[in-house]
Order: C-alpha cells, then structure tokens, then sequence
C-alpha cells in the first residue's frame, strides 16, 4: 500500500511566520487531502485537492499538488498560537470504490506565540 | 458539516477483557465506516472497512477475530476489541464519509474524537 510521508517531522516557528509542511506518496491517486489534529483528538478535514488541479487556496491554507512528483506541500500563512497541531496529508488510491485513506506520517507543527 | 460520534472516549481495561466501541453517524446515513488506530506520535493506519449489513475488509495484518467490526445499521459501526491485552492499548478512531458526495469529492471523512484504550 501506498504510504504518505510528510516532512518536516516538527516545525516549531514564531507566530505570524509561514509555516510549510510537505507531503510525498508512492502511487497513484484519485485525490490528496490535509487534516489536522489536535493533541490526542479526532482528526478535522481541512483542504482536498484533486489529482488534476495544482493548487488549491481556503482561507490561509494554500495547498498545491504535483503528480509528477507526487508530492503536495501545506502552506500556512500568517500562523496562530491555535494552528499548534499535527497535520497529516492522506491519499485515497486512484481506481475508485470507497477505499479508507492512506496517511502520512504527520508533521508536528508548535506557533509560539 | 457533518458530524461523526465515537464513544467511549478513553476505557482502562485488565487485560483479558473485552472492549466495545461505537461510532455513530449523527446527521448522514453512512454505509461505510472506516477504522484507523494510531500509536503515540506516529500517524494513522487504517484497520479495517466497515460495511453495513455485510462483513467488515481487514487490511493486511489485522486480525479479524481480536478486533471485531460490526455494522448493523446504516448510523452505528461497532469495533469490539477482543481479550485486550497491553499492546492492544492506543488511540482508535473511526470515520465515515457522507453518501452523495459524488466521484469528485469522495472520501472526505469526517472523523469521530477517537477512543484511547489502555490495557492494565
């Protein structure tokens, strides 16, 4: 199965700096996702992008997408002492039907304020 | 948006016994749910893929007899971990994607607030 892998593993940034994540997978996808998680909670959906489109924006969250590379970055701008979380990048494998998602490792994100 | 209940939230068991847990689609009809678990600071795995009035999927390695997946009706997906022991203890989540989503936008999952087991 394919496996998502994000890095950094951490990132600890001051707030109102940008903060950056990456995401690498292995094969082919019908779409990539971003969630987020807060310490030991559920996990919240935040963008999806579809494997045919390269960027995508909601609010402060800009993600882009590239097949060739297979990879996708996160973008937040502007960071919170709130966007403290982890965030994962999860895939579901191209060919359809109701397949559960693949996650990444998850980037551990720390805004001090 | 749509809104998936899991409960208990956190269970302290002996080792030896048995646990359920439920998740529960509040405002959707939902006739796949999924199971994922996550081990401290490590991501989710998926576990298994649970169908209504059918038998659950199992992905690789899970053990189908230890954790037991029922999904009786199209609101309520079951996963009942058998005689638990301590390295059955982590952090188990459920999710479901609303139906009419279409082929487009499929499989966001909304995800319950996760049980955290710890087997004594």
């Amino acid at each position: 199965s394919q496996q998502g892998e994000e890095d950094p593993q951490a990132l600890s940034i001051q707030e109102g700096e940008n903060a950056t994540m990456n995401c690498s997978y292995k094969t082919s996808i019908n779409n990539l996702q971003w969630y987020r998680q807060n310490s030991g909670r559920g996990l919240v959906h935040l963008i999806l992008i579809r494997s045919n489109e390269r960027e995508k924006h909601s609010g402060r969250l800009r993600v882009t997408l590239d097949t060739s590379k297979k990879s996708s970055s996160l973008l937040i701008t502007a960071s919170r002492a709130a966007d403290t979380a982890s965030y994962f990048c999860a895939t579901d494998a191209a060919g359809g039907g109701a397949d559960g998602l693949t996650f990444g490792k998850g980037t551990h994100l720390i805004i001090q304020p | 948006g749509a809104v998936v209940s899991q409960h208990p939230s956190r269970v302290i068991c002996k080792s030896g016994t048995s646990v359920k847990i439920e998740c529960r689609s509040l405002d959707f009809q939902a006739t796949t749910m999924f199971w994922y678990r996550q081990f401290p600071k490590q991501s989710l795995m998926l576990m298994a893929t649970s169908n209504e009035g059918s038998k659950a999927t199992y992905e690789q390695g899970v053990e189908k007899d230890k954790f037991l997946i029922n999904h009786a009706s199209l609101t309520l997906s079951t996963l009942t971990v058998t005689s638990a022991h301590p390295e059955d203890s982590s952090f188990y989540i459920c999710s479901a994607s609303p139906p009419g989503w279409g082929s487009l936008a499929k499989n966001i999952q909304y995800f319950g607030a996760g049980t955290r087991l710890s087997v004594l």
